[in-house]
């Protein structure tokens, strides 16, 4: 069964931390590896990951695939109280183009 | 802003009722993708249509239809609705058929709560 797998569930740090957040995948014919940010409303897309070992950055997040080990991690240093939310990973199958989320990882972001 | 627009923004209805739930994708997409997101189950890929034809199915009930309309516009329509189907429903949009070149956007939500 195609399954993504987040961890941990929940996280609260202090500003200024960083953290890690995991996800780990077993999806048919893997074609790639999102991760988006959700506060109150719809995610919002912050990076697409398709090959092994290439760090994807953008600003204080970066995020890495590995395809062999089947997981990503998605990073965030000096983190802010506006990184409080929800981050979704999600996984496309090359079969019948089906998306497989996470549950999401809450961060909690405390001043 | 994603340019992707839903409507209606909050949905109050009973057991046993239907309901259409509508999306608009950004300008020039021409994939619409369907999901519906629980307390319990998090985020769940329903339905992919693309330029007016389904292109992938996800965990959708047989309740629930959806179609995609020559101006690209999107309805999911839920029927014989139960307590359960209280959820965020989302509607995300892209330029391909498959998002591994791309990447969706998703709309704000319509939240749906059966009585």
């Amino acid at each position: 069964e195609d399954k993504v797998v987040q961890s941990p569930l929940s996280l609260v740090v202090h500003e200024g931390d960083t953290v890690t957040l995991n996800c780990s995948y077993e999806v048919t014919n893997f074609r790639s590896l999102l991760w988006y940010k959700q506060e109150k409303k719809a995610p919002t897309f912050l990076f697409m990951l398709t090959s092994s070992g290439i760090e994807k950055k953008s600003g204080r997040l970066s995020s890495i695939l590995d395809k062999k080990e089947l997981f990503s991690i998605l990073n965030i240093t000096a983190t802010q109280t506006g990184d409080s939310a929800i981050y979704l990973c999600a996984v496309e199958g090359n079969t019948g183009n089906q998306f497989y989320f996470g549950t999401g990882t809450s961060l909690t972001v405390i001043p | 802003d994603s340019g992707v627009t839903q409507t209606p923004k909050h949905l109050i209805t009973a057991t046993g009722q239907r309901v259409t739930l509508r999306c608009s994708p950004r300008s020039g997409d021409l994939s619409v993708y369907w999901y519906q997101q629980s307390l319990d189950q998090g985020l769940q890929f329903l339905i992919q249509y693309y330029n007016g034809e389904e292109r992938a199915k996800g965990n959708i009930l047989e309740r629930f239809s959806a179609q995609q309309f020559p101006d690209l516009h999107s309805e999911l329509n839920l029927s014989s609705l139960e307590l359960g189907d209280s959820a965020l429903y989302f509607c995300a949009s892209s330029p391909q058929a498959s998002p591994g070149v791309g990447t969706q956007y998703f709309g704000p939500g319509t939240r749906l709560l059966v009585l």
